[in-house]
């Protein structure tokens, strides 16, 4: 089972709102990461964690705070966005074989809108 | 200079044939390759990892690895309607936990 799961689906929210992306993943996997991807784009990391350790920030603005309660478990807390910050948000899991590799597993995604 | 780059199509093949997607990369010290297929308003779907130069089989995808050239392919036999989606090529850097993504190629199945 590759299953990766996201919540919401769809989020609707203004520039003064805060909220969070909910993301879970039960394949034992020890990396998880935060994506945003713009139509016809290909998606752009934010954010990657190692064994619930942030590993990988990519220059992201503080508005966007992820956080890892657990390994099964990421969270990406929204506050004071922008409209272009408007974007589909995917998460995605791995866990390296045998090769070192890590194959990423993406979830179906939050799309969100901020007005 | 982009790390990944692939044609960004559209490309346009007939139902039955083989649609062969390329991409190259700058990086030579990545080893490890991946295929995403991507629906329109759907996340993508790992299809394909390739690690070692030659050819690796999976039903009727083939992915093409060649280090020397730092090129990656896909190829699609007997390609369907339903095969119609962006495809995207990614590299592992950074000791392959991160993956650089090209921009995609979308691809069209005529029927």
């Amino acid at each position: 089972d590759t299953e990766v799961t996201q919540t919401p689906k769809h989020l609707v929210m203004g520039m003064t709102n805060k909220k969070s992306l909910k993301c879970e993943q039960h394949m034992g996997h020890r990396a998880m990461y935060w994506y945003k991807q713009k139509a016809k784009k290909p998606p752009e990391l934010m954010f990657v964690y190692s064994y619930e350790k942030l590993s990988i920030n990519e220059s992201v603005p503080s508005r966007f705070s992820p956080e890892c309660p657990n390994s099964s478990l990421l969270n990406l807390h929204l506050h004071a966005l922008q409209p272009e910050d408007s974007a589909l948000y995917l998460c995605a899991s791995s866990h390296p074989t045998s090769g070192g590799s890590y194959e990423q597993y993406f979830g179906p995604g939050t799309r969100l809108t901020v007005t | 200079q982009k790390e990944v780059e692939q044609n960004s199509g559209p490309l346009s093949v007939p139902e039955g044939a083989i649609a062969s997607l390329n991409c190259t990369y700058s990086d030579r010290v990545s080893q490890s390759f991946f295929w995403y297929r991507q629906y329109s308003g759907k996340s993508p779907e790992l299809i394909m990892s390739i690690y070692s130069n030659g050819d690796k089989e999976d039903g009727r995808f083939t992915a093409q690895l060649n280090k020397a050239s730092q090129y990656v392919s896909l190829l699609i036999r007997d390609s369907q309607p339903s095969d119609s989606a962006t495809y995207l090529c990614a590299v592992g850097v950074q000791g392959a936990q991160k993956l650089v993504f090209g921009q995609g190629t979308r691809l069209t199945i005529n029927p």
